[in-house]
């Protein structure tokens, strides 16, 4: 059973970068198959998909965000990090990371982390 | 981008009552692969989504056979048979046939 645990910066200040790491236990972060997103929810609102990176350490990023969005992995540590920049007030959300296999249902999420974006 | 609707948007049901919810898809789900890449989640109270059907039809390790989901194409409907308290929480359908992925905005769910 794959779990998921985000860790990060839970305050970030306007124009600075957030940056956020996903530890995956249970399970190899380099199976094939599998891809690693984020996802994030501002307080009291809907789901919004961030990005992903794949086993194969391709990416793919929210048009949305594209321009401020970097996904990487670091195999060693079995971890996969988000980094968003300039970020904003709009910024501020509860940050998911979670796990399911290519173009298909994410099947594993980490508890969120919420990340507020204040001066 | 796909846009996905939901209906309803609240839902307040009596425990052991059927309840319903609608997801509409501007596009079709329907892959040439033969897959449907619709979904649904379910957020309880403080917790992450879970997933409880995926490609239409098929529930997830876990999740009790009071949860149905059917549809085709761009109209897909999740069913409880008979909802129970732990049913709470806020519904999701999602699309994954494009990227990027789109969640529904969600149907809340409660107790009467």
């Amino acid at each position: 059973q794959l779990q998921l645990q985000e860790s990060g910066s839970g305050l970030v200040k306007p124009s600075q970068t957030l940056s956020l790491t996903c530890a995956v236990s249970g399970g190899s972060i380099s199976s094939g198959g599998y891809s690693w997103s984020w996802i994030r929810q501002p307080p009291g609102k809907g789901l919004e998909w961030i990005g992903y990176i794949y086993h194969s350490g391709s990416t793919y990023y929210n048009p949305s965000l594209k321009s401020r969005v970097t996904i990487s992995v670091d195999r060693s540590k079995n971890q996969f990090s988000l980094k968003l920049s300039s970020v904003t007030a709009a910024d501020t959300a509860v940050y998911y990371c979670a796990g399911g296999p290519l173009a298909g249902p994410f099947d594993y999420w980490g508890q969120g982390t919420l990340v507020t974006v204040s001066s | 981008d796909i846009v996905m609707t939901q209906t309803p948007l609240s839902l307040s049901v009596t425990p052991g009552q059927p309840a319903s919810i609608s997801c509409k898809s501007s596009q079709s789900l329907l892959h040439s692969d033969g897959k449907t890449y619709l979904y649904w989640y379910l957020q309880k109270p403080g917790q992450p989504p879970q997933l409880l059907i995926y490609e239409v039809s098929n529930r997830f390790s876990g999740v009790p056979d009071r949860f149905s989901g059917s549809g085709s194409g761009t109209d897909f409907t999740l069913k409880i048979s008979r909802v129970e308290a732990e049913d709470v929480g806020v519904y999701y359908c999602m699309q994954s046939i494009q990227l990027p992925p789109i969640f529904g905005p969600g149907t809340k769910v409660d107790i009467k």
